[in-house]
């Protein structure tokens, strides 16, 4: 089974552009959460979706944003992308919902990663 | 509300000695908890998960962790160290209103001939 796929793997843009990256689930998965990484503020969480639907965000700005499509491919979206934004951005995917399960056993699985670098 | 403390930033063992990262979690509610691996520009590799069943868990590349109520934590170990395990560790706790994950700041292991 193929596992979590992201693209692009590196991206480089300038202060004030926007960037779409995008992720593709294990097959079956229906959950997608996306998570920033930087080496000041380690790994944090951005936001989850399932079944087109976002189920909950972190503490992040509205420049953040994404979707989920009908076959739980999901895409994030930052805008007006700032020195700040340089990070890597990991997605995982999941069979069900983590959110509103407090005792939630399943596991989410990793994609390598997109690397943003913002000049 | 869940946390997560990794007690080391940085743990130095020499290969076929045994390893210990350390793990204390806060959570409200039972938790789940699992640990991650991340090598150097890999994504984040699952080594085991906690779920309320065994305290005691096995996880793959000879990694086991205990989960310890009454410590509130949830240290992982390996008998042995290969040079192949130097990576960062990542302890994460998950569950709450939340419903996300939580990640501890990472436990960087080099591992010396």
């Amino acid at each position: 089974k193929a596992g979590v796929t992201q693209t692009p793997r590196y991206l480089i843009k300038t202060r004030g552009q926007q960037v779409t990256l995008s992720c593709s689930p294990i097959s079956g998965h229906r959950s997608v959460s996306w998570y920033q990484q930087t080496p000041g503020q380690g790994l944090q969480f951005l936001f989850e979706y399932f079944s087109e639907t976002q189920r909950n965000k972190g503490n992040f700005p509205g420049r953040f944003s994404g979707r989920q499509f009908s076959n739980s491919r999901s895409e994030m979206n930052v805008s007006t992308l700032e020195l700040g934004d340089s990070a890597l951005y990991l997605c995982a995917s999941s069979l069900d919902p983590l959110w509103g399960l407090p005792t939630s056993t399943d596991t989410q699985y990793f994609g390598p990663g997109t690397r943003l670098t913002v000049l | 509300a869940q946390s997560v403390t990794q007690l080391d930033s940085h743990v130095s063992v020499s290969e076929g000695t045994p390893v210990l990262l350390r793990c204390n979690y806060s959570s409200s509610y039972s938790p789940s908890l699992f640990w991650y691996v991340q090598h150097p520009n890999k994504g984040l590799q699952l080594l085991l998960k906690y779920t309320s069943a065994a305290t005691l868990v096995k996880g793959i590349n000879g990694f086991e962790a205990e989960f310890k109520k009454s410590e509130t934590s949830f240290h992982l170990t390996k008998p042995s160290a290969h040079m192949s395990d130097a990576a960062e560790y990542f302890c994460v706790v998950s569950g709450g209103s939340q419903g996300n994950l939580i990640f501890g700041k990472g436990t960087k292991l080099s591992v010396k001939p």
